[in-house]
């Protein structure tokens, strides 16, 4: 089944403990980016990557760092959490085409307390 | 600024009634449009992808109209069943910038039996 499977799907950690939410697809797909969905402010997109070794900065990239050494995986990384990252997060991929079709995880709710 | 609009906010209407969501995008220089349905805590499904070229697209009883000129989509979802509550979320992806997929804030539809 083509799918783009995240883990964990909820977390609940300390301010400043390091962790790293996992992202993967079996599609196949060179395009990959992480979003956050945030009450009233919607999806915003944190990271993208065009393709391995390829990542750039969204709108909300402060506070994130990403990794893309294989085509499959794209790992999002808090480095030191902080409260203001709480938050229900999300990793999609596509075709690197403009025009095809997004594909989105089933959603990782982290807590930062 | 690119941005999305989704009108109403909510809804709610009885079971087998036919009814229409609305999106306003800002920038009509678009690749493509995409309608997806989020359960409460749960993963985006997509459900219909408009590219800026298509006036509109069919999925069951899902049908999705995309006027780019007048920056604007509809979701006709028809015969409406309990089961369609769900948010509805429109995303466009427009031309310039990351190809990222800016998203509405959505319309949360209730189905009452």
């Amino acid at each position: 089944e083509a799918q783009v499977t995240q883990n964990p799907r909820y977390l609940i950690t300390v301010t400043g403990k390091k962790l790293t939410v996992t992202c993967s697809q079996n599609m196949n797909h060179e395009y990959m980016s992480w979003y956050r969905q945030d009450p009233g402010l919607g999806l915003r997109q944190i990271y993208y990557s065009m393709n391995v070794e390829v990542t750039d900065k969204g709108d909300v990239p402060e506070g994130y760092k990403v990794s893309r050494k294989e085509k499959r995986n794209f790992p999002l990384i808090l480095e030191s959490p902080s409260p203001n990252q709480t938050s229900l997060y999300f990793c999609a991929s596509s075709f690197k085409g403009v025009g095809t079709e997004a594909f989105f995880g089933q959603g990782t709710r982290l807590t930062v307390v | 600024k690119q941005e999305v609009t989704q009108i109403p906010a909510a809804l709610s209407v009885p079971e087998g009634e036919n009814l229409v969501l609305n999106c306003s995008f800002t920038d009509s220089a678009i690749y493509n449009l995409q309608w997806f349905r989020q359960d409460p805590g749960k993963g985006l499904t997509s459900l219909l992808l408009i590219q800026s070229s298509q006036r509109e697209q069919t999925s069951g009883r899902l049908n999705a109209s995309l006027d780019k000129s007048s920056g604007r989509s509809t979701l006709y979802i028809a015969a409406s069943q309990p089961g369609d509550s769900a948010t509805y979320l429109c995303a466009v992806r427009f031309l310039t910038g990351r190809r990222a997929l800016t998203f509405g804030s959505g319309t949360r539809l209730q189905v009452q039996p």
